[in-house]
């Protein structure tokens, strides 16, 4: 099955710094790639997503690059702002079939 | 994912006891699942289910059990199988890619 890891655990930057995560996978029939936000104690909550016919989508201070000759994929955001703390997952979808996660990167936002 | 509910927030449970947690959607999604989260860690599969009146196997489906019933509702149970049940318990539902998820479960074992 579908095997996604995801680096790094935890991340702490300055506020106003960008931030990169990094996951891979390993099927290459996955074509659908989302990242999730999780607040303590709540509820993930999807920020972007990518499918495998684009290399790159972005949505204000969020974008998403994907390589998939490389199989993998990265999320960055730019100019962190403190509300960005939170954890962040990973994923990656077989058509018609589970999401498999990644392990989750916590990232601080240090004022 | 506001169509998704899930009851109760928290629940405390004996050893010994099974309990079921309940997951209801108004979405018209065909596809729902159930997730384990632990402190620290990401979300694991329990059971999904595509459609009503079936459903598969996760990767951590021993000592849980579900019911697909009703497209709408989604039950999980966990039973006294589960020898360490104290988690975080998501549910989702899904439409084409997206997946959405409730506001989680939190399992206690006293």
């Amino acid at each position: 099955g579908e095997n996604v890891e995801q680096h790094p655990s935890t991340l702490s930057v300055q506020e106003g710094d960008s931030a990169v995560i990094k996951c891979t996978y390993s099927d290459s029939a996955s074509n659908y790639f989302p990242w999730y936000k999780q607040e303590l104690g709540k509820r993930p909550q999807l920020i972007i997503d990518i499918r495998s016919n684009v290399g790159e989508k972005k949505d204000q201070r969020i974008a998403v690059t994907l390589n998939k000759t490389a199989k993998h994929f990265s999320l960055h955001i730019t100019e962190t702002q403190p509300e960005d703390s939170a954890v962040y997952f990973c994923a990656a979808s077989i058509p018609g079939n589970q999401f498999y996660f990644g392990t989750g990167t916590s990232l601080t936002v240090i004022p | 994912d506001g169509g998704i509910t899930q009851s109760p927030k928290y629940l405390f449970r004996k050893e010994g006891q099974n309990v079921t947690l309940s997951c209801e959607q108004n979405l018209n999604h065909d596809a729902m699942y159930w997730y384990r989260q632990d402190p620290g860690q990401g979300l694991r599969l329990i059971y999904y289910s595509q459609i009503v009146n079936d459903f598969q196997k996760g990767d951590i489906a021993e000592g849980y059990s579900v019911s697909r019933e009703k497209k709408e509702s989604f039950p999980l149970t966990v039973t006294s199988a589960q020898k360490n049940p104290t988690a975080f318990y998501l549910c989702a539902s899904r439409l084409r890619d997206e997946q959405f998820f409730g506001p989680g479960t939190r399992l206690t074992v006293l």
